[in-house]
């Protein structure tokens, strides 16, 4: 069956760019995690869904990191103005069941 | 304070020889654990989960862990490694009244011949 997919996989931008990073969760799962993973560090959680509501957006580290799930389906991850630090995997997950999460395969975003 | 703790950042050992990777946590609230494996270049994928029952859960594989509250550990185990075993491992926490995971900092298990 079809997995958490993300898209694209490889993201290089110039620092002061915007990007947005895609996520197609497992058909019917209703809760949408986005996490951060820098080099050689763990997973991060940044902001979580259920359905289309942004229920903990705790983790997102400044104002301009912003996330959106519309319809309850795709989210999209949207970083404004792109600075250095931001260079990192960027992991979405979905959860049918609390907290048993499965994980997409990550979009890494490098900023130069 | 809610934290999780791999006390390994690195474990070498040899083809067919045991292996244990060690996992703490911090927590004033019910717990749930899982084990995640990262290979190169993906996403995470499930080794095994504790949400009730048993301490001792089974996984794919061949790895099983066991849930201690006393010592609010979750160590990672496997009686023989093989060389398709080398990876990123992740032990993850999820706290009763919180929907995310807080993540370990990964061991990184090598496996030589």
């Amino acid at each position: 069956g079809a997995g958490v997919s993300q898209s694209p996989r490889y993201k290089v931008a110039k620092r002061g760019q915007d990007v947005a990073l895609r996520c197609d969760p497992i058909s019917g799962h209703v809760s949408l995690f986005w996490y951060q993973q820098a080099l050689g560090q763990g997973p991060e959680f940044l902001t979580y869904f259920q359905n289309e509501a942004q229920l903990d957006k705790s983790g997102l580290p400044s104002d301009r990191f912003f996330a959106e799930r519309p319809e309850g389906s795709v989210s999209t991850l949207k970083i404004q103005r792109t600075q250095q630090e931001d260079s990192a995997v960027y992991l979405c997950a979905s959860s049918l069941y609390n907290y048993e999460q499965f994980f997409g395969p990550g979009t890494r975003l490098t900023v130069l | 304070a809610q934290s999780v703790t791999q006390l390994d950042s690195q474990v070498p050992v040899f083809e067919e020889a045991p292996v244990e990777l060690r996992c703490n946590y911090s927590s004033s609230v019910s717990v749930y654990l899982f084990w995640y494996v990262q290979y190169p270049n993906q996403g995470l994928q499930l080794l095994l989960k504790y949400l009730s029952g048993s301490t001792l859960v089974k996984g794919i594989n061949g790895f099983e862990a066991e849930f201690n509250k006393s010592q609010t550990s979750f160590h990672l185990r496997k009686p023989s490694v093989h060389i398709s075993d080398t990876a990123e491992y992740f032990c993850a926490v999820g706290f009763q009244g919180a929907q995310k995971l807080v993540f370990g900092q990964g061991t990184r298990l090598t496996i030589n011949p």
